[in-house]
């Protein structure tokens, strides 16, 4: 059964760091990885999907890497901003003929101005 | 182009009572997905349609949960009779392509049993 783990649940820190997000899954078999982000009282929002045969994927100031064999992803994000503010969530499909995907618990991100 | 739209957003019913939710796509999405996340747990899959078949219903806690989607376009959850721990936000998503590839999640509708 699929698990995935994010460390660390939360993290403030001042606007203008760079911070890394960790994503980890027990169940290497995936054939991509997602990063959403989650406003309060919102849905979720797509921000990078790394198919299994790439290693990292970047959109603006983010970056995602992932480590199949490990079983681990990071997502890093630079020059961070009051606007970055979100819980961050990491998906993988979970496997065993199941169709979804399998969530982390997040990590709620606050950046102090 | 649209978003995938649920309604309501909100949902506050006593414990015994019916309530159905729902979910319209975004046009052209033939697999429609529906999560749901209770306090404090993380975001679990429920079931996945691909047009109007469910194609996987491996998430869905127990029969008193029925989802359809007749004619392949919007789609209902409804619970019957609703018990406290079905109180969670239930998301629903929908994609082009199947196997999870590009998720459009909804706002999502935030249940409150009573």
């Amino acid at each position: 059964k699929q698990e995935v783990t994010q460390i660390p649940a939360a993290l403030s820190v001042p606007e203008g760091e760079n911070l890394v997000l960790n994503c980890s899954f027990t169940d290497s078999a995936i054939y991509n990885l997602q990063w959403f982000r989650q406003d309060p009282g919102k849905g979720l929002t797509s921000l990078l999907l790394i198919q299994s045969s790439q290693r990292e994927q970047t959109s603006g100031r983010l970056n995602a890497s992932l480590d199949k064999s490990s079983g681990r992803s990071t997502l890093y994000i630079a020059a961070s901003q009051p606007g970055d503010s979100a819980t961050y969530l990491c998906a993988v499909p979970s496997g065993g003929g199941a169709d979804g995907l399998t969530f982390g618990k997040g990590t709620h991100l606050i950046i102090q101005p | 182009e649209a978003g995938v739209t649920q309604f309501p957003s909100h949902s506050v019913i006593e414990k015994g009572q019916t309530v159905t939710l729902r979910c319209d796509p975004i046009s052209g999405h033939d697999n429609l997905y529906w999560y749901r996340r209770v306090m404090g747990k993380e975001i679990k899959f429920l079931l996945h349609f691909v047009k109007e078949s469910k194609q996987d219903e491996s998430g869905m806690p127990n029969n008193r949960f029925l989802a359809e989607r007749t004619g392949g376009t919007y789609s209902t959850l409804k619970v019957q009779p609703a018990e406290l721990e079905d109180s969670g936000v239930y998301f629903c998503a929908s994609s082009i392509a199947d196997r999870s590839y590009g998720l459009y999640f909804g706002p999502g509708t935030r249940l409150t049993v009573l």
